[in-house]
């Protein structure tokens, strides 16, 4: 079936590291991809997204590539910061399919 | 404010119990969506509504009766729980049924069951 693997976490970074959440894929047909992010006591708030192969989602210093040839969604930003503390989902949608299908989240911890 | 507001945000309730929880949206999308989180867990799908129809039931028990009276307000009846029922209930919708444009979550219910 349709399913999200994402990195095991949690992961513990220093102000201004470079993060690299990975997220792969399996889907029988062609998803659209998301990136979520939960804040402590919050729901969870679309990141980013794209629809189709070699697009890339970009938000808030974020990106992430939808590479087809490795089912990769892998979420990266250049500089992190106190603020980006979270837990980030990585979720694909089957066309047709009528539902998000989640990872399992990966608790990230910012360190001044 | 998400545009998906869920209430009450926090509920403990005993194993003989009726509650109700709410999830309501102006944004307006025609399709609504309950999640269930547990710890370590995935989030999982429990119903979807689509222009108030549910369209899909994800093996949820019966303790938990979902009703949607129109595409804004969307309810999670629970009676009966059990304490692995103890969870975040997240509400979200989208702009259809397809949600190619994401989904917009609520800040959730945090149940606990005792």
């Amino acid at each position: 079936g349709d399913s999200v693997t994402q990195m095991e976490g949690p992961v513990t970074l220093s102000e201004e590291a470079f993060l690299t959440i990975n997220c792969t894929y399996t889907a029988t047909g062609y998803p659209s991809l998301f990136w979520y992010v939960q804040y402590p006591g919050e729901g969870l708030q679309l990141l980013l997204k794209a629809t189709k192969a070699d697009d890339k989602g970009s938000n808030k210093g974020f990106e992430a590539t939808y590479r087809k040839e490795t089912t990769s969604f892998h979420l990266e930003k250049g500089s992190v910061q106190v603020s980006d503390s979270a837990v980030y989902f990585c979720a694909l949608l089957i066309q047709g399919a009528q539902k998000l299908v989640f990872g399992q989240g990966t608790r990230l911890t910012i360190n001044p | 404010e998400t545009g998906v507001t869920q209430t009450p945000r926090h509920l403990v309730m005993g194993m003989t119990n009726k509650k109700s929880l709410k999830c309501e949206q102006h944004l307006g999308h025609n399709a609504m969506y309950w999640y269930k989180q547990s710890a370590k867990k995935p989030l999982e799908l429990m119903f979807v509504y689509n222009f108030k129809e549910q369209t899909e039931n994800n093996s949820v028990p019966s303790r938990f009766s979902p009703e949607c009276p129109n595409s804004s307000h969307l309810f999670l009846h629970l009676h009966t729980l059990q304490p692995e029922d103890s969870a975040l209930y997240l509400c979200a919708s989208s702009q259809d049924s397809q949600g190619v444009y994401g989904y917009t979550f609520g800040s959730g219910t945090r149940l606990t069951v005792v």
